[in-house]
C-alpha cells in the first residue's frame, strides 16, 4: 500500500516554463488536495478535487492548474513558473478523517 | 477569509518540561486536526477533534477542543527529543467539503 506517491522529488525551473507535478493515490479516496509550504510558513491551499471531474480553488489558485479525470491521479500544472512559486509542494488526500500526505516535491524557479 | 491562527511560532524547552500549542479561529469550527512534521518531512495525522469540550489522549499529549468548537490545543507531558518538530493545526468549517486550512504551525526544539 504506497499511499499517496509524488513525482518529481525534487526539479529546477527557470522563468517562463512549464512542469506538470504528478500526484497519485491508491486508497480510493475522494478527496484529494494540493498544498504548497514556503520556508518556515505553513501550508496553503492550492487547489483540492472532491470526486473526479470535480475541482476547486483554494487560498492560492493564481499560477496553477488542475485536473482530475480519475479518483487515483491529481495532477497540478504550472505554466509560466515565476521566482514567486519557488516551495516545496505537497499532495494529500483523504476520506473525511485525517490526510495523507505524499513526500512532497521541491521546486526551485530560477 | 477563514483561518486560523497558531501560537507560540517556536518554543524551546527542556528535556522533560511540558509544552502547550494554541489554535483560535474567529469562526465556529466543524473539526480540528493537528499534524506533526519532522524537519524535510511531510505532514502526518494525529488526530481529529470534532465535539465541542472534546479531550483526546495519545499518551504524552492531550489534545482539547473547546466549548465554543473555536479554539484548540495541543499539551505535551514531559518533552522527549523525539517531539521535535513543527505542529499545525488545521481546521474546517461546515459546507466547505472537507477542506482543511492550517495554522502557521509550532516549532519545537527540545534541549536534552
Amino acid at each position: 500500500n504506497a499511499g499517496v506517491t509524488q513525482t518529481p522529488k525534487f526539479r529546477i525551473l527557470k522563468i517562463g516554463q512549464s512542469m506538470t507535478l504528478q500526484c497519485a493515490q491508491d486508497m480510493n479516496h475522494n478527496y484529494m488536495y494540493w498544498y504548497r509550504q514556503d520556508p518556515g510558513m505553513g501550508l496553503k491551499l492550492i487547489y483540492y478535487s472532491v470526486g473526479a471531474g470535480i475541482t476547486d480553488k483554494g487560498e492560492v489558485p493564481n499560477g496553477y492548474n488542475v485536473s482530475r479525470s480519475t479518483t487515483e491521479y491529481f495532477p497540478l500544472r504550472l505554466e509560466l513558473a515565476a521566482p514567486s512559486q519557488t516551495s516545496v509542494y505537497f499532495c494529500a488526500s483523504s476520506s473525511n478523517y485525517g490526510y495523507t500526505f505524499g513526500s512532497g516535491t521541491r521546486l526551485t524557479v530560477v | 477569509g477563514q483561518q486560523v491562527m497558531q501560537i507560540p511560532q517556536y518554543q524551546h524547552v527542556q528535556e522533560g518540561e511540558d509544552f502547550t500549542t494554541y489554535c483560535n479561529s474567529s469562526t465556529t469550527l466543524s473539526n480540528i486536526q493537528w499534524y506533526k512534521q519532522r524537519s524535510g518531512g511531510h505532514p502526518v495525522f494525529l488526530i481529529q477533534l470534532v465535539k465541542s469540550g472534546e479531550v483526546k489522549k495519545q499518551k504524552r499529549l492531550t489534545f482539547q477542543f473547546g466549548e465554543a468548537k473555536k479554539n484548540s490545543s495541543l499539551h505535551i507531558t514531559a518533552t522527549q527529543t523525539t517531539d521535535v518538530g513543527t505542529y499545525f493545526c488545521a481546521g474546517s468549517w461546515a459546507g466547505n467539503t472537507g477542506k482543511l486550512i492550517f495554522g502557521q504551525g509550532t516549532t519545537l526544539q527540545v534541549k536534552p
